[in-house]
């Protein structure tokens, strides 16, 4: 689920900005977290993964940190592009069932 | 090109009619899933089999079936659709591995409109 005070609905950026999206996830014992993009009448698509071992995972203008103290996670997106305007979610799993999704963040790119 | 294809993309039934919305993977995945996905209530999994003959409930199984008889299908029937089930829904899959967890390809949905 989402925490309110770290989850915004929407997040509006200036083309060349660094975007950071948040997310509290809600079980403890979660192992794996993912980053799923979802453009407009498209299925979400997979941006990056972290699993509890770590901390801090990059890609290519993407990183993943996840704090488990807090059970915080958080997405960087480096030098936003228009084409990076999509809903974003994080999602949680523990033992590799079940795939629990946050409410998802907006992200609107002007030029 | 390795891909989630669910069919119908798009489809408005009357109450009562059962319906049977398809999903194919061409990966060779264990493990696939159904999501539907609300305003306001985001990506909920209805159903997810981890390989062949195996399913399981999700967080939203009510009014819903699904089988697995082979490993690249996954179909999913509403055999009394309701309008309550009128939503955005989503077929995934993943390599299974215990203790491996993998992210999931999703397919680009299926809006169903039941009245």
């Amino acid at each position: 689920g989402e925490s309110v005070g770290l989850h915004l609905p929407t997040l509006s950026v200036q083309e060349g900005d660094n975007s950071i999206i948040n997310c509290a996830y809600s079980n403890s014992a979660s192992d794996y977290f993912i980053w799923y993009k979802q453009e407009s009448g498209k299925g979400p698509q997979f941006i990056i993964d972290i699993r509890s071992n770590m901390d801090k995972r990059q890609g290519q203008r993407v990183t993943v940190l996840l704090n488990k103290t807090v059970k915080h996670l958080s997405l960087q997106i480096a030098a936003t592009q228009p084409g990076d305007s999509a809903v974003y979610f994080c999602a949680e799993t523990w033992g590799g069932t079940a795939l629990i999704f946050g409410k998802g963040t907006t992200l609107s790119v002007s030029s | 090109e390795a891909q989630v294809t669910q069919n119908p993309r798009y489809l408005i039934t009357v109450t009562g009619k059962k319906l049977t919305v398809t999903c194919s993977q061409n990966m060779n995945h264990e493990y696939m899933s159904w999501y539907r996905q609300d305003p306001g209530l985001g990506l909920r999994q209805i159903y997810y089999s981890m390989n062949v003959e195996v399913t399981d409930k999700g967080d939203v199984p009510e009014g819903y079936k699904v089988s697995r008889k082979e490993k690249r299908n996954f179909p999913l029937i509403l055999e009394s659709p309701s309008p309550n089930q009128t939503s955005l829904y989503f077929c995934a899959s993943s390599p299974w591995d215990r203790g491996h967890n993998q992210p999931q390809h999703f397919g680009d949905g299926t809006r169903l409109s039941i009245l």
